[in-house]
């Protein structure tokens, strides 16, 4: 069974780029059956999609975040990661990593979460 | 974008009463909607996809119907440990894939 882990650091600063990575175990990063995708949920608030990538390659990102926001892979290392540059306060977040089935693009497999701080 | 609005905010029960959630789309999603809860501090779970369909392992309690813009999940029986936050979301028409901003169910 698919497990996700993120990892990265939790305090980033302002105006600098935040960057995290999703570790997979139990199967294979280079299924052709999901996406792989990032969600943020602001404290207390609720779920924000950042954006989406497939096994071909193909990126999906949300156009709020779009110039700001890279979703890459490593199969060697059965890791994808998330960047997002020039953050703000507004940033801060439960950053959680999570799988799209491709057949319904729900999200089916989660990471537990991992909370990025932005401060000074 | 999809807009995706839920009701009620929060909805208190009474553990083995009926509890009936809803979702609104603000244009057709089709079938091309699921449902999550989530717990405090921990991951979302994926309850229903495809508007009516269970995920895995997920009880029978669960039950989800709908299409269009109108949504209902609805738990027969609540136990314990379904006292939680419930979200909707669409993915007929991405990017983006939106969220509704959640109904938390609590104890009455």
């Amino acid at each position: 069974q698919l497990q996700l882990q993120e990892s990265g650091p939790g305090l980033v600063k302002p105006s600098e780029t935040l960057s995290l990575t999703c570790s997979v175990s139990g199967g294979s990063i280079s299924s052709s059956s999901y996406y792989w995708g990032w969600v943020r949920q602001p404290p207390g608030k609720g779920l924000e999609w950042i954006g989406s990538l497939s096994y071909s390659g193909s990126t999906h990102y949300n156009p709020s975040l779009e110039s700001r926001v890279t979703i890459s892979v490593d199969t060697s290392k059965r890791q994808f990661s998330l960047k997002l540059s020039s953050v703000t306060a507004a940033d801060s977040a439960v950053y959680f990593c999570a799988l799209q089935g491709v057949a319904s693009y729900a999200f089916d497999v989660w990471g537990q979460g991992t909370m990025v701080t932005v401060s000074s | 974008e999809i807009v995706m609005t839920q009701s009620p905010a929060t909805l208190s029960v009474s553990p083995g009463e009926r509890a009936t959630l809803s979702c609104r789309a603000s244009q057709s999603v089709s079938t091309n909607l699921a449902w999550y809860q989530q717990k405090p501090g921990q991951a979302p779970r994926l309850l229903i996809y495809g508007a009516s369909s269970r995920a895995t392992d997920i009880p029978a309690r669960f039950s989800g119907s709908g299409s269009g813009t109108e949504f209902t999940l609805t738990i027969s029986s609540l136990q314990s440990e379904d006292f939680a936050v419930y979200y909707c979301q669409q993915y007929y028409n991405w990017p983006p894939l939106t969220f509704g901003p959640g109904t938390k169910v609590d104890v009455k």
